[in-house]
């Protein structure tokens, strides 16, 4: 089956915290995606992994393909970083899988 | 570029009502997708199209249909609204098909069934 979970579920962090959003999934994957979904409902992708890390500003993505397991990191944390990220997992074909969401709110 | 958008914004239905919910993309995508997000749950895929006059089913299609009359428009209709149809809906669209490929959200549809 076909199964992405994320943790944790919410997140409270200082401003300048470092944060990490951890996603693990089930079977072998194709592409595994981290998107934005900001507190008016919109979503932005962030991030596209088959392998390794990719950075962009402050936000780290790595995947470790062996374990089933990627990481998002923020560093420096900052009160605009507040909203809900989602993992997004491909298993092969044209359909991706979702995470329920992690919740973060940093506070100033 | 508007990018993908999607009409209305809110919509509120009476259980059996139909309707049809937009979708546009003026970035050329052949891939072309509608999700519905729900509380405590990930966005789950309803249908997809990899490109004009070509659809298949997602993991919950029931009581959706869709249609890919051209590259730019991907409707979304209820035939029969229920309560259970209560959800934000997005469409999305990407380059091509597979999943390497980024995707474009729209801003969202909240839809109530009374």
């Amino acid at each position: 089956k076909n199964e992405v979970e994320q943790s944790p579920q919410n997140l409270t962090a200082q401003e300048g915290e470092f944060i990490t959003i951890n996603c693990s999934y089930s079977v072998g994957i194709s592409a595994l995606h981290w998107l934005q979904q900001h507190p008016g409902g919109g979503i932005v992708s962030l991030f596209m992994l088959s392998s390794g890390k990719k950075k962009h500003g402050r936000l780290i993505a790595t995947i470790n393909i062996q374990e089933k397991h990627s990481s998002l990191h923020i560093t420096a944390s900052h009160p605009r970083d507040s909203a809900v990220y989602i993992c997004a997992v491909g298993f092969g074909g044209n359909q991706f899988y979702f995470g329920t969401g992690t919740s973060l709110t940093v506070i100033p | 570029n508007a990018g993908v958008t999607q009409t209305p914004k809110f919509q509120v239905l009476k259980t059996g009502q139909s309707m049809t919910l937009q979708c546009a993309q003026d970035m050329n995508h052949e891939y072309m997708s509608w999700y519905r997000q729900d509380p405590g749950m990930g966005l789950r895929l309803i249908h997809y199209s990899v490109g004009a006059g070509i659809t298949d089913q997602g993991e919950v299609p029931n009581g959706y249909n869709v249609s890919r009359s051209t590259t730019e428009d991907f409707p979304l209709r209820l035939l029969s609204a229920a309560p259970s149809q209560t959800s934000v809906y997005f469409c999305a669209s990407s380059y091509s098909a597979g999943t390497y490929n980024e995707q474009f959200f729209g801003p969202g549809t909240r839809l109530t069934v009374l």
